[in-house]
């Protein structure tokens, strides 16, 4: 099963609001990667944060980390057409042992509307 | 660069065949990951190599599906014999460390008719 939940599952806005998106957790982690996935291509990494980090900038997006909620925020401001994608949070768990892979969400479909 | 390259991008075969999709990582990368994308079960890792040697296969659902590196810059996902329920989006994604950042290719399309 995913650790990443990600919600909502789909969201519709109009351009120039803000998109905001959520992922939660069950574990502890190192860090938290949030990814983009434009219709019928691959998935592009968008930004990652650390344990130790609270709030991450890159351009229009805002990512926070909660670590003692075990949640995360992505906030898309300004929002247009072109950021309608889905939305994918990947998790690094610690203390995973040998099971050394990413853990995936599901993913939030954002829509912006013209 | 050119990134992460997989081919064919479509492919359509019949219940039955063997189908074999081809992943070029990105020189440099150590680890190879191999994916699966449903809408029910969103994305699921099959295998990931490092340094050519697979690590973990846990993900691969059957003894139908088969994945080699033969080498640094050539990876295989193999599905023999192909089911209708194989039909989802492949990926396959490169990087420097398993759980660090990871480049994806465009993937590829099987649909099992």
């Amino acid at each position: 099963s995913q650790q990443g939940e990600e919600d909502p599952q789909a969201l519709s806005i109009q351009e120039g609001e803000n998109a905001t998106m959520n992922c939660s957790y069950k574990t502890s982690i190192n860090n938290l990667q949030w990814y983009r996935q434009n219709s019928g291509r691959g998935l592009v990494h968008l930004i990652l944060i650390r344990s130790n980090e609270r709030e991450k900038h890159s351009g229009r997006l805002r990512v926070t980390l909660d670590t003692s909620k075990k949640s995360s925020s992505l906030l898309i401001t300004a929002s247009r057409a072109a950021d309608t994608a889905s939305y994918f949070c990947a998790t690094d768990p610690r203390n995973a042992g040998n099971n050394r892979k990413l853990i995936w969400g599901l993913g939030t479909s954002l829509a912006v509307n013209p | 660069d050119a990134g992460v390259i997989q081919s064919p991008r479509h492919e359509v075969t019949e219940m039955g065949q063997e189908v074999t999709l081809r992943c070029k990582p990105i020189s440099g990368h150590d680890y190879l990951f191999w994916y699966r994308q449903t809408m029910m079960r969103g994305l699921e890792l099959l295998i990931y190599f490092n340094n050519n040697v697979p690590i973990d296969d846990s993900g691969m659902p059957e003894d139908r599906f088969s994945a080699k590196m033969p080498n640094a810059s050539f990876s295989t996902l193999k599905i023999q014999p192909s089911e209708p329920r194989d039909s989802a989006v492949y990926f396959c994604a490169s990087s420097f460390s398993p759980r660090g950042v990871a480049f994806f290719g465009q993937g590829t399309r099987l649909t099992v008719v």
